[in-house]
């Protein structure tokens, strides 16, 4: 089944404690992307990467690292979580960087205290 | 960054009813995607739109491109308990350099009473 992968799904973590949010697409798509969703201000991107080794900021960068190493895997790093990160996430892929129609993972749930 | 001001943002209808929502722009776009997220889920591609003036439908959903390319709708026909969700509509810009991403509106949340 083709599909975005994420996890984990849920995670409550402390401030400053780093963790790494996985991503994986079964697709073989070149484009990956992720998002944060927060009440009232929608979907916002914070990194996306065109093909394997080529990653830039969107909206929202700040306190967020990415890699990608691999075509199928695009984790979500955060160095020194802060109370302000705790959202919805979503990654999301597309077959090229030019293939607006973008699918999505299921979300991680983070809550940093 | 730029901004797509998706209205309404809530809507609450009796099943069988039509729902109508749009987006629009100050700047001009050249695709427009429109999203459901169910309760849990991530967003879910319901129709693709890429020029201007075109009209696609899917099922009981209908989109529209606008002509001016600053807007697009998107129309459910007899609503069901099953189209709850919250509805997002996205854009490319059409721009040079490497904007290379989608812009989302802040979706519309849509409540279906049976």
């Amino acid at each position: 089944e083709a599909q975005v992968t994420q996890n984990p799904r849920y995670l409550i973590t402390v401030t400053g404690k780093k963790l790494t949010v996985t991503c994986s697409q079964n697709m073989n798509h070149e484009y990956m992307s992720w998002y944060r969703q927060d009440p009232g201000l929608g979907l916002r991107q914070i990194y996306y990467s065109m093909n394997v080794e080529v990653t830039d900021k969107g909206d929202v960068p700040e306190g967020y690292k990415v890699s990608r190493k691999e075509k199928r895997n695009f984790p979500l790093i955060l160095e020194s979580p802060s109370p302000n990160q705790t959202s919805l996430y979503f990654c999301a892929s597309s077959r090229k960087w030019d293939s607006y129609e973008q699918y999505f993972g299921p979300g991680t749930r983070l809550t940093v205290t | 960054g730029q901004q797509l001001n998706q209205s309404p943002q809530s809507m609450f209808i009796q099943e069988g009813e039509d729902v109508s929502m749009n987006c629009t722009s100050s700047s001009i776009f050249n695709t427009w995607l429109w999203y459901k997220q169910d309760p849990g889920e991530g967003p879910v591609l319901l129709i693709a739109l890429y020029k201007a003036g075109e009209l696609t439908s899917n099922g009981r959903l209908t989109a529209q491109f606008g002509i001016t390319r600053k807007d697009s709708f998107l129309n459910i026909s007899a609503s069901i308990p099953s189209d709850v969700g919250i509805y997002f509509c996205a854009g490319q810009l059409l721009s040079g350099g490497s904007n290379y991403k989608l812009t989302f509106g802040k979706g519309t949340l849509l409540t279906v009473n049976p």
